[in-house]
């Protein structure tokens, strides 16, 4: 139980246009997702808490307008990159938490997004 | 405040040694301590985790130590083998609503030689 399913795994995509990323929770509700992203052989870094119905809270630093964020669903977040730029590849990763219970939070598999 | 500093940053053990990685934290407020193990490509799986209210807790061939004074807490693995080659990370969360909102530690990148 408690599966993470990010879509897609990896993609490349052109500067200038934008690409989307699925977080679902496969056998849970989650009514709150969070989104982080990993750069080569760094840490993950946390962009923003994605709850079910309300407005995505982003840390300091993520500019809201380029990483777009809705929770449309219990077990649907999406990541939207706008107009990408190479600076933007990485690897970007979601976690989805158990709604009402403790707590660990849930890891997806990663997507590695490429921009040239 | 939010800072988890984690080290070292890599480790070399032979099978069948012990790796030790230690993290420390400053955020009194956090409550909640996983270690995660990465591999290549792949989303962090979690490892095992603490709470604060208990000084030990072990899994199999993992231990977490937890030292609340000084605010460190460290990760034993018994028995290294070279499967367990990988990254690991520490990480911190706060109660609340706030569980699962993670900061992590730098990261570990840990080589079990055959």
């Amino acid at each position: 139980g408690a599966v993470v399913s990010q879509h897609p795994s990896w993609v490349i995509c052109k500067s200038g246009t934008s690409v989307k990323i699925e977080c679902r929770s496969l056998d849970f509700q989650a009514t709150t997702m969070f989104w982080y992203r990993q750069f080569p052989k760094q840490s993950l870094m946390l962009m923003a808490t994605s709850n079910e119905g309300s407005k995505a809270t982003y840390e300091q630093g993520v500019e809201k307008d380029k990483f777009l964020i809705n929770h449309a669903s219990l077990t649907l977040s999406t990541l939207t990159v706008t107009s990408a730029h190479p600076e933007d590849s990485s690897f970007y990763i979601c976690s989805a938490k158990i709604a009402g219970v403790g707590t660990e939070a849930f890891f997806g598999q990663g997507t590695r997004l490429t921009v040239v | 405040q939010q800072q988890v500093k984690q080290s070292p940053q890599s480790l070399i053990v032979q099978k069948g040694g012990i790796s030790i990685i230690n993290c420390a934290y400053e955020n009194t407020a956090f409550d909640y301590f996983p270690w995660y193990q990465q591999f290549p490509g792949k989303g962090p799986a979690l490892l095992i985790a603490i709470r604060p209210d208990v000084s030990e807790k072990k899994e199999g061939r993992f231990t977490i130590s937890f030292n609340k004074s000084a605010k460190q807490f460290s990760l034993h693995i018994m028995d290294s083998q070279p499967g367990d080659s990988a990254t690991y990370f520490c990480a911190a969360s706060t109660g609340g609503t706030s569980y699962g909102k993670l900061t992590f530690g730098q990261g570990t990148i840990l080589t079990v030689h055959p």
